[in-house]
């Protein structure tokens, strides 16, 4: 089966820094997306990784292990208008255009 | 480029009734695809498109159907309006860069009631 586990809500402190988790298990894989979704919003682009290792942008990071169908994007020096749901969602390697969703973690920043 | 647009922004149907949803993208992307996202359920792909004249489904395609005749529209279309189908909606582009990666725009999105 295809499954991607999120933790559902991370309370943070503005300032600090966050890593919100994502597991997935799929019958095949081509690379993982991470989104920024704002209440009422559209989800945004954050990354998508391919290949293992840590890839930078700025005040976020995106990491991925193939191996270990595991995830994390990490947030530093957390702003208040960081507080929105991270969503996780992989590629399927027979179709890499067809998404599997994470159900998104809620992300507080709390002054 | 105005990037990925949808309108309605919010809509009210009567169970019975039809619509369709407008999506138009403004960057060439060859890959269009339409999601709808419920309270814990997070997103579901409903139909996707690899380029104009060429459809599919996705997990939840009934009670939509789709055409893409041209590479800048993707209209989803609700047969038969039921209340299940209250949720909101979202288009979507996409396209590859060289490198073997993509990335993936969404429009602002459709909020539908359906009573």
């Amino acid at each position: 089966g295809q499954n991607i586990d999120q933790p559902t809500e991370m309370t943070a402190t503005e300032g600090a820094i966050v890593q919100i988790n994502c597991t997935y298990q799929t019958s095949g894989f081509n690379g993982l997306f991470w989104y920024q979704q704002h209440a009422g919003e559209a989800p945004t682009f954050l990354s998508y990784n391919v290949l293992d290792g840590l890839e930078e942008k700025g005040r976020f990071s995106s990491f991925l292990s193939r191996s270990k169908g595991y995830s994390y994007l990490l947030l530093k020096e957390l702003q208040m208008k960081d507080s929105a749901s991270y969503l996780c969602a992989v590629t399927n390697a027979g179709n890499n255009r067809k998404l599997i969703w994470g159900l998104g973690t809620s992300l507080a920043v709390n002054p | 480029n105005a990037g990925v647009t949808q309108t309605p922004k919010f809509q009210v149907l009567k169970t019975g009734q039809s619509m369709t949803l407008q999506c138009a993208q403004d960057m060439n992307h060859e890959y269009m695809s339409w999601y709808r996202q419920d309270p814990g359920m997070g997103l579901r792909l409903i139909h996707y498109s690899v380029g104009a004249g060429i459809t599919d489904q996705g997990e939840v395609p009934n009670g939509y159907n789709v055409s893409r005749s041209t590479t800048e529209d993707f209209p989803l279309r609700l047969l038969s309006a039921a209340p299940s189908q209250t949720s909101v909606y979202f288009c979507a582009s996409s396209w590859a860069r060289g490198d073997g990666t993509y990335e993936q725009y969404f429009g602002p999105g459709t909020r539908l009631t359906v009573t």
